[in-house]
């Protein structure tokens, strides 16, 4: 099975310019979560769906930030305009209701995004 | 808020031998799961091994096996016989348990990681 799939793998910008990640996750999951990792910070949860809907955007740095989800196989995360403190790894991660048990997230090999 | 604290940021260890790596936490909550995952390179997250808080008997995966201490919030990994695969970043992550099934989200706090460097 494939797993939760995510591109671009590298991302180079300049500051000002927009970016926008994807992901595709598990199929059948109906979480998703985006993540940011930073040396300074480590990994923090952004955002997270379930069943497509928005469920907690606390995360989200500011109003640059925005994710949607428009169907339960594909979500983006867009920065407008960027910033180069916004230089991180994001990760995409999914699960299913049913690993709610044993709460595991299966997480994709994440989008190294670099602002000039 | 929930938070989980590494105070290693870096361990080396010989080839086949045990390094165990600590993780404290702080909640107030009674049920919750307990995770460490690993992020090699490649830098893609896997999960190692997890914990429920309400299970006394610590969980154990082939080589690696957790020290669960409920009462003093203490969640350590130990990584016996170690590989030259293992060599990876480490996180431990606690997932709290929602009163109600609907509202389960995996939503997962991580620590702030520990290198692990094994040496041949």
């Amino acid at each position: 099975d494939a797993g939760v799939i995510q591109s671009p793998r590298h991302e180079v910008t300049e500051m000002g310019q927009e970016v926008t990640l994807r992901c595709k996750p598990i199929s059948g999951h109906d979480y998703l979560f985006w993540y940011r990792q930073t040396m300074m910070r480590g990994l923090e949860l952004l955002i997270y769906f379930n069943n497509n809907v928005p469920i907690d955007d606390s995360g989200m740095p500011e109003d640059r930030f925005s994710a949607k989800m428009p169907n339960a196989s594909f979500s983006t995360l867009k920065i407008q305009p960027s910033e180069p403190r916004d230089s991180a790894v994001y990760f995409c991660a999914s699960s299913s209701r049913s690993n709610r048990g044993t709460g595991e997230l299966f997480f994709g090999e994440g989008s190294r995004l670099t602002v000039l | 808020a929930q938070t989980v604290t590494q105070s290693q940021p870096e361990m080396s260890v010989q080839e086949a031998e045990t390094v165990t790596l600590s993780c404290t936490y702080d909640t107030s909550e009674s049920n919750y799961y307990l995770f460490w995952y690993k992020q090699p390179p490649s830098r893609q997250m896997i999960l190692v091994i997890r914990q429920e808080a309400y299970k006394q008997q610590n969980a154990t995966e082939n080589r690696f096996s957790v020290n669960f201490q409920k009462a003093a919030k203490s969640f350590s990994l130990k990584i016996s016989d170690s590989q030259l695969g293992d060599t990876a970043m480490y996180f431990c992550a606690f997932m709290k348990l929602p009163l109600m099934i609907k509202a389960a989200g995996n939503k997962l706090t991580f620590g702030g990681g520990t290198r692990v460097l094994v040496k041949p």
